[in-house]
């Protein structure tokens, strides 16, 4: 069946550094592709998102590129703060009703 | 402003103890969804509806029953709780089913059976 894999982390990071967080999917058809963020204490924010093959979604300095031939969606961005701290999910929707959740990816960005 | 409110935020109970989690939308949307969410397994949908009077069941439904009695409210029903239903819970809504409709997640709930 469909699913999201991501690698769960938890991943620690000094203040400016750059961030990968990789995830890769596993669907049938053109799904549409998502982070969310969810700061401490909240519930989940939408960052981004991609809905066909090679977009780029781009958000408060991060990026994805919807990687068709890989099957990837790895959020990056070049210079992290320690506001960025936080849990982050990649997401699949498939069908019309449906989203699919990676396992989220902890990170902690010291000063 | 716009928003999905939960409540309780936290709650404690015990086994077999009947309880409700409320969650309102004020954004008039058509499509909601609750979620538990726990660790290494991300979020796994519980129920959904597409709108009044209309649910059905996600990945993990049993334990749960849901209602959507009017477009703005979804409760979470535990008839009889269970330790195994400890965990995260977060409502949900999406103003519909296209791929332009953002979903926007309450705060999250906190339960914990004993």
């Amino acid at each position: 069946g469909d699913s999201v894999t991501q690698m769960e982390g938890p991943v620690t990071l000094s203040e400016e550094a750059f961030l990968t967080i990789n995830c890769t999917y596993t669907a049938t058809g053109y799904p549409s592709l998502f982070w969310y963020v969810q700061y401490p204490g909240e519930g989940l924010q939408l960052l981004l998102k991609a809905t066909k093959a090679d977009d780029k979604g781009s958000n408060k300095g991060f990026e994805a590129t919807y990687r068709k031939e890989t099957t990837s969606f790895h959020l990056e961005k070049g210079s992290v703060q320690v506001s960025d701290s936080a849990v982050y999910f990649c997401a699949t929707k498939t069908s019309y009703d449906k989203v699919i959740f990676g396992p989220g990816t902890s990170l902690s960005v010291i000063p | 402003e716009a928003q999905v409110t939960q409540n309780p935020r936290y709650l404690i109970t015990v086994t077999g103890k009947k309880l409700t989690v409320t969650c309102s939308q004020n954004m008039n949307h058509e499509y909601m969804s609750w979620y538990r969410q726990d660790p290494g397994l991300g979020l796994r949908q519980i129920y959904y509806s597409m709108n009044v009077e209309v649910t059905d069941k996600g990945d993990v439904p049993e334990g749960y029953k849901v209602s959507r009695k009017e477009k703005r409210n979804f409760p979470l029903i535990l008839e009889s709780p269970s330790p195994n239903q400890t965990s995260l819970y977060f409502c949900a809504s999406r103003a519909g089913l296209s791929e332009t409709d953002e979903q926007y997640f309450g705060p999250g709930t906190r339960l914990t059976v004993t």
